[in-house]
């Protein structure tokens, strides 16, 4: 079956602008995380979606927003962005109702903010 | 503030010998611990998971331990391999059935020929 999704796959956005980033998970996967990954800080957990609502969130600004469709496609938006925005934003799905299952990731938008 | 720990410095070793990669955590309590690879410019790909209640967990010619006294995960890759060179990740997950998969820094392994 299909892995996970990202689109697009490179991405440059100048500062103050936003930008849209798009993931489709497994079929049948109901849960989306979004991390973002950069070299000095690795892997921060932006938020978690679960059957459209946001069930769990991260220590990031108001500025990193998410949304989740009915099927469980999710997308974030990053507003006013900073020169500090720029990394390898990745989504995760996962099987729900199950703890103790894998995280299955998408290949990343590599975000450079200029 | 939960903090995971992997050693930052890229470890370099001899294909054929034994790997072992360290993963510490403090201010947490894991249910389950995870470990992945993540190969430069992708996403990280699972490796193997272990619980709380477990001591250790093999698969091929990896092997996971985890002490929670020690708060601490070592993973091994035996007889390694030129392929087996990426960056491995480990992930601690709670208790709580909302909980998040928190990940730490990653230690970069490369295997010379």
């Amino acid at each position: 079956k299909a892995g996970v999704t990202q689109t697009p796959r490179y991405l440059i956005k100048t500062r103050g602008q936003q930008v849209t980033l798009s993931c489709s998970p497994i079929s049948g996967h109901r849960s989306v995380s979004w991390y973002q990954q950069t070299p000095g800080q690795g892997l921060q957990f932006l938020f978690e979606y679960f059957s459209e609502t946001q069930r769990n969130k991260g220590n990031f600004p108001g500025r990193f927003s998410g949304r989740q469709f009915s099927n469980s496609r999710s997308e974030m938006n990053v507003s006013t962005l900073e020169l500090g925005d720029s990394a390898l934003y990745l989504c995760a799905s996962k099987i729900v109702g199950q703890m103790n299952t894998e995280a299955f990731f998408g290949q990343g938008t590599r975000l450079t903010v200029v | 503030s939960q903090k995971i720990e992997q050693n930052s410095e890229a470890l370099n070793i001899q294909e054929g010998k034994t790997a072992t990669l360290t993963c510490n955590y403090t201010n947490y309590s894991p249910a389950y611990l995870q470990w992945y690879r993540q190969d430069p410019g992708r996403g990280p790909v699972f490796l193997l998971l272990i619980r709380e209640n477990e001591k250790e967990k093999r698969k091929e010619r990896l092997k996971v331990t985890f002490d929670t006294t020690l708060k601490q995960s070592l993973f091994h890759i035996t007889a390694s391999q030129p392929a087996d060179s990426a960056t491995y990740l480990c992930a601690l997950l709670g208790k709580s059935s909302g909980d998040k998969l928190t990940f730490g820094t990653g230690t970069r392994l490369a295997v010379r020929p």
